[in-house]
């Protein structure tokens, strides 16, 4: 059963960049595609990105100038960089895996999450 | 960007009462939709996708139905242990929207 494990600095000072990663264990980084979602403090789910270990990211637009994602296959683990960070990015951000379904060719797009991390609680203070 | 809209944000009902939250979208994403729980200071939990796809392990008193753009999440017999917040999510296109939450409580 996969095991999603997310790391990475608890506080972060603002106008500095955010830095998470994400461990996946028992299973293949590379069959599926991979999410971070973030939630404030008593607020709802917001989804950043997703990205697939050989295709390009997709981000949340809201987000976009600030984000980037990758993968290493050889640590099976995927990151998070959300730079510029103030305090409205303080939230607890989780890690999530979404099955693929791809139609004809080489498109390809996630499905739900049926698998998350516990999450890891970034404060973006002074 | 389709949005998700749901309702209500957040309801009291009784044990045992059938507890019925909605989520529509501003288009068309035929049934593709997720439900999940989040239970206070814990993670979400898959319940539902695909609109009506009861999660392996999800109990059965859990139900979802609908396409095009109006979806419920249905609780046929409310039970303590489902006090959460739940939240719908269109997986159609991205970005991969997700629904206010609902809140639901027992009176």
């Amino acid at each position: 059963q996969v095991q999603l494990q997310e790391s990475g600095p608890g506080l972060v000072k603002p106008s500095e960049t955010l830095s998470l990663s994400c461990n996946v264990s028992g299973g293949s980084i590379t069959s599926y595609s991979w999410s971070w979602i973030r939630q404030p403090p008593g607020r709802g789910l917001e989804w950043i990105g997703y990205i697939y270990y050989n295709g390009s990211p997709n981000y949340n637009p809201s987000l976009k100038s600030r984000v980037s994602m990758s993968v290493d296959t050889s640590k099976n683990q995927f990151s998070l960089k959300l730079n510029s960070v103030s305090a409205a990015d303080t939230a607890v951000y989780y890690c999530a895996r979404s099955p693929r379904y791809c139609s004809g060719g080489s498109s390809c797009r996630p499905l739900h999450f049926d698998s998350w991390g516990p999450g890891t609680l970034v404060t973006v203070s002074s | 960007d389709i949005q998700m809209t749901q309702s209500p944000s957040s309801l009291s009902a009784s044990v045992g009462d059938r507890v019925t939250i909605t989520c529509r979208a501003s288009q068309v994403i035929s049934n593709d939709v997720a439900w999940y729980q989040q239970k206070p200071g814990k993670v979400p939990k898959l319940l539902i996708y695909a609109a009506s796809t009861l999660q392996s392990g999800a109990p059965s008193r859990f139900g979802g139905s609908g396409s095009g753009t109006d979806f419920t999440l249905t609780i046929s017999s409310l039970q303590p242990e489902d006090v959460a917040t739940y939240y719908c999510q269109k997986y159609y296109s991205a970005p991969l929207t997700f629904g206010g939450g609902t809140k639901v409580e027992i009176k």
